[in-house]
C-alpha cells in the first residue's frame, strides 16, 4: 500500500497567490521528494529534502520536513497558470523504494 | 537517450487478452521501476530492476503480471489474461540512485484500457 497521504486533495487559487500542500508518511525515511504531474504526462521531479534537513528552497518552491511528525509541506509562491498540475510527495525508505501519496490537484485561475 | 521512452501510448484489450508494454530507460540508468496509476490517483509500485535483475517485486500481482529487463532490449511488463481492473496508466521510471538518493525520471506512461 502507498505510504503517503496528502492534504488537501484539491486546491484552487488565484494567480499570484501561494499554494501550500501537506504530506504525511508512516515509516523512517532517507529523504522525501516532491513530483509534479501535468495532465496526461508522467511525473517530473521537483525537489528532494533529506531526512537531516528541515527546509529547502528551489526557485518558487519551499519544502519543509518534520521527521518527528513524519510530515512535509510544499509551498509554491506567486503561483502561475503553468503551475496547474497534480503534486505528489514520495517518501524514500531504506529499501530505496519510493512510496507515493495520493496527490494534491492544484488549479491556478488566471 | 535523455528520456524514458514508453510504448505504446495507448493499448486497448478485450478482457482475457494479453497486454505487453515496453520501456526504454535512460542510458546509463541502472534501475528501472514500474508503477500503476488508476484514475489519476496514487501510484502503486509494481516492480523494480537493477540492470537485468529483479530488485524488488513486492508489488507485482504474481498470477498474471510478469516483467523483464534484458540486456540490449527495452524492459517489458506483460499482463496475461487481462481483467477490467487492470485498466490504468502504467508508468516506467529509471534512476541512477546516486548519493544515497533515488530520484526517478518517468516516462509519459502507457494507458491500458481493458474492455
Amino acid at each position: 500500500s502507498q505510504q503517503g497521504e496528502e492534504d488537501p486533495q484539491a486546491l484552487s487559487i488565484q494567480e499570484g497567490e501561494n499554494a501550500t500542500m501537506n504530506c504525511s508518511y508512516k515509516t523512517s525515511i532517507n529523504n522525501l521528494q516532491w513530483y509534479r504531474q501535468n495532465s496526461g504526462r508522467g511525473l517530473v521531479h521537483l525537489i528532494l529534502i533529506r531526512s537531516n534537513e528541515r527546509e529547502k528552497h528551489s526557485g518558487r518552491l519551499r519544502v519543509t520536513l518534520d521527521t518527528s511528525k513524519k510530515s512535509s509541506s510544499l509551498l509554491i509562491t506567486a503561483s502561475r497558470a503553468a503551475d496547474t498540475a497534480s503534486y505528489f510527495c514520495a517518501s524514500e525508505a531504506n529499501d530505496y523504494k519510493l512510496s507515493f501519496g495520493a496527490g494534491t490537484t492544484v488549479t491556478v485561475r488566471a | 537517450g535523455e528520456e524514458v521512452a514508453q510504448t505504446p501510448k495507448h493499448l486497448v484489450r478485450g478482457e482475457g487478452q494479453k497486454a505487453k508494454l515496453y520501456c526504454a530507460p535512460i542510458k546509463g540508468h541502472s534501475y528501472v521501476f514500474w508503477y500503476q496509476q488508476v484514475l489519476k490517483n496514487e501510484f502503486k509500485f509494481l516492480i523494480s530492476f537493477q540492470n537485468e535483475n529483479v530488485f524488488d517485486e513486492t508489488g507485482m500481482p504474481k498470477e498474471r503480471f510478469s516483467a523483464k529487463c534484458l540486456p540490449n532490449s527495452p524492459c517489458s511488463l506483460e499482463i496475461q489474461a487481462t481483467k477490467l481492473e487492470d485498466s490504468a496508466v502504467y508508468f516506467c521510471a529509471s534512476s541512477l540512485r546516486s548519493s544515497g538518493a533515488n530520484v526517478l525520471t518517468f516516462g509519459a506512461g502507457s494507458r491500458l484500457t481493458v474492455l
